[in-house]
């Protein structure tokens, strides 16, 4: 069975650098019918989809994080990583690594258990 | 792509029919999901092309529509379906989600 675990600081200070590394279990990162994505809730807000990379390295990003979002996968270690640069109070969230089949009409099915990360000072 | 959900907030009985609709800004094909998320848990997947229920699901949640309006229905309300649900179109990049309808014990 496929599982995800996000790891990471669970406080960044405003202006640094929010970086968190999800591992996969179950199941290889280089499977060639998955993508892996991320995902961000605000305390008690809704969801917003952040972006998801192919093994290969191909990548998609929200464009409202504009330049600060960097998607990276290392398959030697079964991980994808997330960095979100100048980060702000706004950036507190949830965060949640998932796994999503390449069709399109397939979301996401698999869920870490998601990572609380604070930015304060 | 926007999506809006209504209604926001809905009370229900065990046992009840509810009925959640996910309105897209512009049309989305079949390529609407649906999930439940609980408090403190991450989401969990529901329906995918609008009306494919996820392996595992119970047959009580169904999925309908196309284009811009979708509706996922609960056909009698179980203790364990309050919880919050959110919609996601994945016609289009980024794949937006609906800000959500909250299901509540009346």
């Amino acid at each position: 069975q496929l599982q995800l675990q996000e790891s990471g600081p669970g406080l960044v200070k405003p202006s640094e650098t929010l970086s968190l590394t999800c591992t996969v279990s179950g199941g290889s990162i280089t499977s060639s019918d998955s993508y892996w994505g991320w995902i961000r809730q605000p305390p008690g807000k809704g969801l917003e989809w952040i972006g998801h990379i192919y093994y290969s390295g191909s990548t998609y990003s929200n464009p409202s994080l504009k330049s600060r979002v960097t998607i990276s996968v290392d398959t030697s270690k079964d991980q994808f990583s997330l960095e979100l640069t100048s980060v702000t109070a706004a950036d507190t969230a949830v965060y949640y690594c998932a796994r999503r089949g390449v069709l399109i009409q397939l979301p996401f099915d698999s869920w870490g258990q998601g990572t609380l990360v604070t930015v304060s000072s | 792509i926007q999506l809006t959900q209504s209604p926001s907030f809905l009370s229900a009985s065990v046992g009840d029919r509810v009925t959640i609709t996910c309105r897209a800004s512009q049309g989305i094909s079949s390529y609407l999901a649906w999930y439940q998320q609980k408090p403190g848990k991450a989401p969990k997947l529901l329906i995918y092309a609008a009306s494919t229920l996820q392996s595992g699901v119970s047959s009580r949640f169904s999925g309908s529509g196309s284009g811009t309006e979708f509706t996922l229905t609960i056909s009698s309300l179980q203790p364990e379906d309050f919880a919050t649900y959110y919609c996601q179109q994945l016609n289009s990049y980024p794949h937006t989600f609906g800000p959500g309808t909250k299901v509540d014990i009346k």
